[in-house]
């Protein structure tokens, strides 16, 4: 597509359930990255792909966060018995890379979870 | 830890002054980049600059960088009240088994009108 595609732009779950973050990435970029943001608060990094494999998931807060690519393109991240810490806005980015290393990021809007 | 720290935390200018927001990071990099976000929502990819690079200029913007500082600056010249968004910094370091961008937790600029 023109551009990374997040959705939902907003959920609101309740308090123990499981909810399910997708991430459309631009067409053909290689990386992808998964960012959470608490209102007013700078990029928390969580995962990061390459391809299909994750070299780096030490972002991640708990067990209770996971995240998959598929296809080398589409990633779903997941939360399992969601907590009301968990609310923030899930941005998804991705890049390309060159002979001279990765492009800069490409944002999607992200994802507002909010968990009552 | 964040790798990148913006300074100040927050500015707040007249519109058609220049604004200055500072960058620093602690590790090697191979490029530095500035975007932009509104409303809280996805950011904008402003500018990057390689880790060969000093200097580097888009429209109004231009953006410094200090290696041997681990120190970038962002110069905003001519300000308008659209310019008002939080500014983010991001490190990268990419090679073939780690490659991301570390970002900073912003500057909030506000020009007023």
């Amino acid at each position: 597509g023109a551009g990374v595609s997040q959705s939902p732009s907003n959920k609101v779950t309740e308090k123990g359930k499981d909810v399910e973050l997708r991430c459309d990435p631009i067409s053909g970029h290689t990386a992808l990255y998964w960012y959470r943001q608490s209102l007013g608060q700078g990029l928390e990094f969580l995962i990061y792909f390459q391809g299909n494999s994750a070299p780096d998931k030490s972002g991640l807060p708990s067990d209770r966060f996971s995240a998959e690519r598929t296809g080398g393109s589409v990633s779903t991240l997941t939360i399992q018995r969601t907590q009301q810490e968990d609310s923030a806005v899930y941005l998804c980015a991705s890049s390309d890379i060159s002979g001279r290393g990765y492009t800069e990021a490409f944002f999607g809007q992200g994802t507002r979870l909010t968990v009552v | 830890s964040q790798q990148g720290e913006e300074d100040p935390q927050a500015l707040s200018i007249q519109e058609g002054e220049n604004a200055t927001m500072n960058c620093s990071y602690k590790t090697s990099i191979n490029n530095l980049q500035w975007y932009r976000q509104n409303s809280g929502r996805g950011l904008v990819h402003l500018i990057l600059i390689r880790s060969n690079e000093r200097e580097k200029h888009s429209g109004r913007l231009r953006v410094t960088l200090d290696t041997s500082k681990k120190s970038s600056s962002l110069l905003i010249t001519a300000s308008r009240a659209a310019d008002t968004a939080s500014y983010f910094c991001a490190t990268g370091c990419y090679n073939t088994n780690a490659g991301k961008s570390t970002f900073g937790d912003g500057t909030t600029l506000t020009v007023k009108p």
